[in-house]
């Protein structure tokens, strides 16, 4: 059964380090997304990306984070300069579209910010 | 804007007994439901959703969940827990078209006791 899948599992960075985390959402997906679950709190959105544009994004996505779909098949996010309040973890989730509103989500990458 | 409330962020229930983890949400639009479960170390997989037409939806491993619009509820129900049923539930809503973002609930961790 396709899934999408998230690398890498674990990150540890330093405080005003660059990030990229990654995601190979399921190949026939046409709708993309990343949420983020700060330990004990709730997950939350941060973006949508669509033909190859963001279709709708949080107050939490500002200037310090980025989406590229580089390839066709990557999906990443990047944070360009870590603060210690990013520390989550981070889930990928692609859809088909059309009538089908599942979003089918990645295991996770745990992003830890020293 | 869209809300969800999940009462209760523990719940523990002995082995065969019946399941009830509470979902209530609010939204401006007719909303679509989902409830996904979280294992440990795992992604978000979802148990079911209600978009239109049956209420009652049934879902993976014996779960069903219904739609009630006058209480704006989508309570999440199986008649007879098993051990593997332990993880965390999660109640999301998102709006009744396109492929809109998810807004989740903050989450009901459920223990089942031998």
């Amino acid at each position: 059964e396709p899934e999408v899948t998230q690398t890498p599992s674990h990150q540890v960075t330093q405080m005003g380090q660059e990030v990229i985390l990654r995601c190979v959402p399921i190949s026939n997906h046409l709708y993309f997304y990343w949420y983020r679950q700060i330990l004990g709190q709730k997950v939350e959105f941060l973006v949508s990306f669509y033909n190859n544009e963001i279709s709708e994004k949080s107050e939490i996505f500002d200037d310090q984070f980025s989406v590229e779909r580089p390839d066709g098949s990557n999906f990443t996010l990047k944070i360009r300069s870590t603060k210690l309040e990013d520390s989550a973890m981070y889930f990928c989730a692609s859809g088909l579209g059309l009538s089908s509103y599942e979003q089918y989500f990645g295991p996770g990458t745990r992003l830890t910010v020293t | 804007a869209q809300s969800v409330t999940q009462l209760g962020s523990h719940v523990s229930v002995s082995e065969g007994a019946l399941v009830l983890l509470r979902c209530n949400y609010s939204s401006s639009v007719p909303p679509y439901l989902f409830w996904y479960v979280q294992y440990p170390n795992q992604g978000l997989q979802l148990l079911l959703k209600y978009t239109t037409g049956a209420t009652l939806v049934k879902g993976i491993n014996g779960f069903e969940a219904e739609f009630k619009k006058s209480e704006t509820s989508f309570h999440l129900t199986k008649p007879s827990a098993h051990m593997s049923d332990a993880a965390e539930y999660f109640c999301a809503v998102t709006k009744n078209f396109g492929n809109e973002k998810l807004t989740f609930g903050t989450g009901t961790r459920l223990t089942i006791i031998p």
